[in-house]
């Protein structure tokens, strides 16, 4: 298993640029998620998904969309990006059904918007 | 809501000395609770998790929490700190399955643990 993988490493953009994080797993997992890490905060939910077809909103939304069209992947999207996105991002996945399943993270992907 | 708090942002221990985390917590209903270490430019790696039962959870690397409801506390703990113990320390907590939304894992900012030789 490749488990949580995340493309790419790192990305330079312009303010009001998008662009798409990609997220894929290989373990069947039902739940995924999107947080961003910024020095100081700890991690903090973009938005998850508990199945294909399924999201929804975490603590910091706001400029980011995703969509979950396959069990395997969950991109997000940088609608126009900006400066205060700068930030490491991770996804993470977790096994169906049970809220005590602990979560597997990407090795994230390091954003710096100029 | 949840929260996770972290009260010292830095721990330093000498090697061979034992080490502790701390971690309180805040949620309704009996709460998941958990904590992941992360190595520089490196994704979370999960450690140990309480679910119920025993209030002493042993996890990877010789780690272990000790789970207190009346101080609603998760300690991460290890009798003798290695040099390679040097990370950045998460504790989280998950709420009691009530909903789609209550996957929700709300993390606290980390504690970043210096073992030195």
């Amino acid at each position: 298993n490749a488990g949580v993988t995340q493309t790419p490493k790192f990305q330079v953009l312009k303010t009001g640029q998008s662009m798409t994080l990609q997220c894929a797993q290989d373990m069947n997992h039902e739940y995924m998620s999107w947080y961003r890490q910024d020095p100081g905060m700890g991690l903090r939910l973009i938005h998850y998904s508990v199945g294909a077809g399924i999201t929804d909103q975490g603590e910091v939304p706001n400029g980011y969309n995703v969509s979950r069209s396959t069990t395997e992947d969950f991109p997000l999207r940088l609608l126009s990006a900006a400066p205060s996105q700068t930030s490491v991002y991770f996804c993470a996945s977790s096994p169906p059904g049970l809220a005590h399943n602990e979560q597997f993270f990407g090795p994230g992907t390091r954003l710096t918007v100029l | 809501a949840q929260s996770v708090a972290q009260p010292e942002d830095q721990v330093n221990v000498a090697e061979g000395n034992p080490l502790t985390v701390k971690c309180t917590y805040s949620v309704s209903g009996n709460p998941y609770l958990f904590w992941y270490v992360q190595y520089p430019n490196r994704g979370l790696q999960f450690l140990l998790k309480y679910i119920t039962g025993d209030n002493l959870v042993k996890g990877s690397y010789g780690f272990e929490a000790e789970f207190n409801k009346s101080q609603t506390s998760f300690h991460l703990k290890k009798p003798s700190a290695l040099v390679s113990d040097s990370a950045l320390y998460f504790c989280a907590v998950r709420a009691p399955y009530s909903g789609a939304g209550s996957y929700q894992l709300t993390f606290g900012k980390g504690t970043k643990l210096s073992v030195i030789p």
